[in-house]
């Protein structure tokens, strides 16, 4: 199946630790896109990426919060200095090159937890 | 900005109810309108997607969607659930002109129970 892929599936970190997060994108697909969902709510858009381009991060917080997706290799999410409020499910998605507004799909996403 | 409700967050329905799931969204302009669907333990998966054309969008599994420009609504509906349908559902959408993020409604977890 060469569908989305996320890991870790889980992640555990302490306040103060640095949390990556790796997606790789399905076959064929050149877009990627970062959402985060917060308990008892939807997910929401952090930051849409193509190969070695930021192309809109209006939805990444300003700070601790990067993302790349570079030529060779996944597109990570880091988080530095995780705090209790970043815990949440980070979901990746992808989506093929050429004309916008391509169907989104999504990776089984990360369960973050901030002790 | 564009914003999507979901007013119904739970739902609990006997097999072979009919299904009407609501969504709304506010946006002056052209949009493009998604039904996601997350079964427990799995991925958030597309169920059916309204670019233009028809209003009347047929998905997968025997879902349905009409979009209702005057109502600026996209209601998902289904004339008999069945068991395998308790998943959470998620409705979406994105702007023409405004990227390719999506703005997801909060929710609504069916349950159907036999």
């Amino acid at each position: 199946n060469a569908g989305v892929m996320q890991n870790p599936r889980h992640l555990v970190r302490r306040r103060g630790q640095e949390a990556r997060l790796r997606c790789s994108p399905m076959k064929g697909h050149s877009h990627v896109y970062w959402y985060r969902q917060l308990p008892e709510e939807g997910l929401k858009f952090m930051v849409y990426l193509q190969k070695e381009n930021i192309i809109d991060e209006s939805g990444m917080p300003k700070e601790r919060f990067s993302a790349e997706f570079p030529k060779e290799g996944p597109s990570i999410l880091r988080i530095q200095q995780v705090v209790r409020g970043d815990s949440a499910a980070y979901f990746c998605a992808s989506s093929p090159p050429g004309r916008e507004h391509q169907p989104q799909h999504f990776g089984d996403g990360t369960r973050l937890s901030i002790l | 900005a564009q914003s999507v409700s979901q007013h119904n967050h739970h739902v609990i329905l006997s097999e072979a109810a009919s299904l009407e799931l609501g969504c709304n969204y506010s946006y002056g302009g052209t949009v493009n309108l998604f039904w996601y669907v997350q079964y427990p333990g799995q991925h958030l998966q597309l169920l059916l997607k309204y670019f233009s054309g028809d209003p009347l969008v047929k998905g997968i599994k025997g879902f349905e969607a009409e979009f209702i420009k005057s109502k600026f609504s996209f209601n998902l509906r289904k004339p008999s659930v069945q068991w395998s349908d308790t998943a959470e559902y998620f409705c979406a959408v994105n702007a023409e002109g405004g990227g390719n993020k999506l703005t997801f409604g909060t929710g609504t977890q069916l349950k159907v129970e036999l």
